[in-house]
C-alpha cells in the first residue's frame, strides 16, 4: 500500500500569496497531522484531525493558517498572504486511530520558500 | 505539560564505536515515546517506540532505547555506528490527555565519522 503522499513537493511562491499544500494519508488512517520544521529546527506542531471529532488547531501560529479535512481523508494546509517566514518544510503524518498510542507514518513533505 | 528535551543538538562518533543520544521527557503520566530517524532529504521514520511493556525497546537498525521513569529519560543507543547511521534523530513524547497528539524535541544530528 501507499504510504502518505505529498503535494508539491517544492513550492516557491511571493510573499503576500496564497499557497495550498495537500496530504492524502494512509487509507484507513482516522487521524492526520500537520508539522512545519523550519531550517535547524525541530517539528512544530500545527493541527491534528481525529475522526469526525473537531480539530485541534492549537498549534496554528496565526489566523493565516488554515486546513480543512474533506471526507475524513485528504487534507489541505492552506497559507494566505504568506510571509518569508513561512518558508519551511511543511510535513503531514496519519496514524489509525485506536485508542492507543499509534505510530505515525510521515510523508515527504512541501519545501515551501516565500520570497 | 509534556516536553521532550533532546540535551545534545550535535554528536560525532567514529564508525565502528557505540553511539548515545540523549532524551528526558516530562509528562504528567506514563508516556509513550518514540524515536524517529530523518535522513537528508527523506522523511521521517519510526526507529523505536515504548508504550508501556518491556523497558527496553529494540528498533530498527540495531538501535535500542530504554524508558528509565525514575531518571525521566529514554535514551538511544547503539553499539556500533555506521556511516549510514549518519542522519538527525527525534525524541516524541505523546500527550498524558490526548494520546494521539505529539510532542518532538529539537532533534540531534549525528555525524559518523570514517
Amino acid at each position: 500500500g501507499a504510504g502518505v503522499s505529498q503535494s508539491p513537493s517544492n513550492k516557491v511562491t511571493e510573499k503576500g500569496k496564497d499557497v495550498e499544500l495537500r496530504c492524502d494519508p494512509i487509507s484507513g488512517h482516522t487521524a492526520l497531522y500537520w508539522y512545519r520544521q523550519s531550517l535547524g529546527q525541530g517539528l512544530e506542531f500545527l493541527i491534528y484531525f481525529q475522526g469526525n471529532s473537531a480539530p485541534d488547531k492549537s498549534g496554528l501560529p496565526s489566523d493565516r493558517f488554515s486546513a480543512e479535512r474533506t471526507g475524513g481523508s485528504v487534507s489541505t494546509l492552506t497559507i494566505q498572504r504568506t510571509q518569508q517566514e513561512d518558508s519551511a518544510v511543511y510535513l503531514c503524518a496519519s496514524s489509525f486511530l485506536s485508542g492507543t498510542q499509534e505510530t505515525q507514518y510521515f510523508g515527504p513533505g512541501t519545501r515551501l520558500l516565500v520570497l | 505539560a509534556q516536553s521532550v528535551t533532546q540535551l545534545d543538538s550535535h554528536v560525532s562518533v567514529s564508525e565502528g564505536t557505540p553511539v548515545l543520544l540523549r532524551c528526558n521527557y516530562s509528562s504528567s503520566y506514563s508516556p509513550s515515546l518514540f524515536w524517529y530517524v530523518q535522513h537528508p532529504n527523506k522523511g521521517l521514520q519510526l526507529l523505536l517506540k515504548y508504550t508501556s511493556a518491556a523497558t527496553l525497546v529494540k528498533g530498527i537498525n540495531g538501535f535500542e532505547a530504554e524508558f528509565k521513569k525514575s531518571e525521566t529519560s529514554f535514551h538511544l543507543t547503539k553499539p556500533s555506528a555506521h556511516m549510514s547511521d549518519a542522519a538527525e534523530y527525534f525524541c516524541v513524547v505523546s500527550g498524558s490527555y490526548n494520546f494521539n497528539k505529539f510532542y518532538f524535541g529539537s532533534g540531534t544530528k549525528l555525524n559518523v565519522k570514517p
